[in-house]
């Protein structure tokens, strides 16, 4: 079964460094997406991504994050000087024609902000 | 704005138990409903999605049912087993400037005992 991929599985990172974490969504997918999980808290929406540009942000993606698909395969989320409240399990996800088709998420990674 | 809710927040029961998760929501101009497991420090696992225009849907031991006029929708798990021990989380989508977003609930955590 296809599979979206997030690398690194868990990152520890310097509170004001830059981070970019990774995501493979399917390869067939057109809409991909990045949501975050503070520990013991609600999954948030974060961004939704289509056709090479933000379809969609929340009031959390302010201008510390920014995405790219630097590639054919690729979808990155950077956050450009982490803050301590920065830290959270951070998902990809893709759809294929929207989230109306269900979404596939990634395993995520953990971002830790010391 | 729309909120998801789910009762209970924890439930622990033993193997072979019929139970049943409920999901509220308060605004009811939704276009579909996604139940999700996850285990935990991992990902989303997507499980059922009922579009707006439907009433239920069933995989396996799983139904989930939506009532869209009324903002609730049910996930019912037949004869339970240990490894359905997860949380599992309801989320909507909905309609919102420039296109739609997800909103998730804050999980029931389910132990089946063997």
């Amino acid at each position: 079964e296809p599979e979206v991929t997030q690398t690194p599985s868990h990152q520890v990172t310097q509170m004001g460094q830059e981070v970019i974490l990774r995501c493979v969504p399917i390869s067939n997918h057109l809409y991909f997406y990045w949501y975050r999980q503070i520990l013991g808290q609600k999954v948030e929406f974060l961004v939704s991504f289509y056709n090479n540009e933000i379809s969609e942000k929340s009031e959390i993606f302010d201008d510390q994050f920014s995405v790219e698909r630097p590639d054919g395969s690729n979808f990155t989320l950077k956050i450009r000087s982490t803050k301590l409240e920065d830290s959270a399990m951070y998902f990809c996800a893709s759809t294929k024609q929207g989230a109306h088709t269900g979404y596939t998420f990634g395993s995520g990674t953990r971002l830790t902000v010391v | 704005k729309q909120e998801v809710t789910q009762i209970p927040a924890a439930l622990s029961v033993p193997e072979g138990e019929n139970l049943v998760l409920n999901c509220s929501f308060t605004d009811s101009a939704i276009y579909n409903l996604q139940w999700f497991r996850q285990d935990p420090g991992k990902g989303l696992t997507s499980l059922l999605l009922i579009q707006s225009s439907q009433r239920e849907q069933t995989s396996g031991r799983l139904n989930a049912s939506l009532d869209k006029s009324s903002g609730r929708s049910t996930l019912y798990i037949a004869a339970s087993q240990p490894g359905d021990s997860a949380t599992y989380l309801c989320a909507v989508e909905k309609p919102n400037t420039g296109g739609f977003k997800t909103i998730f609930g804050a999980g029931t955590r389910l132990f089946v005992k063997a």
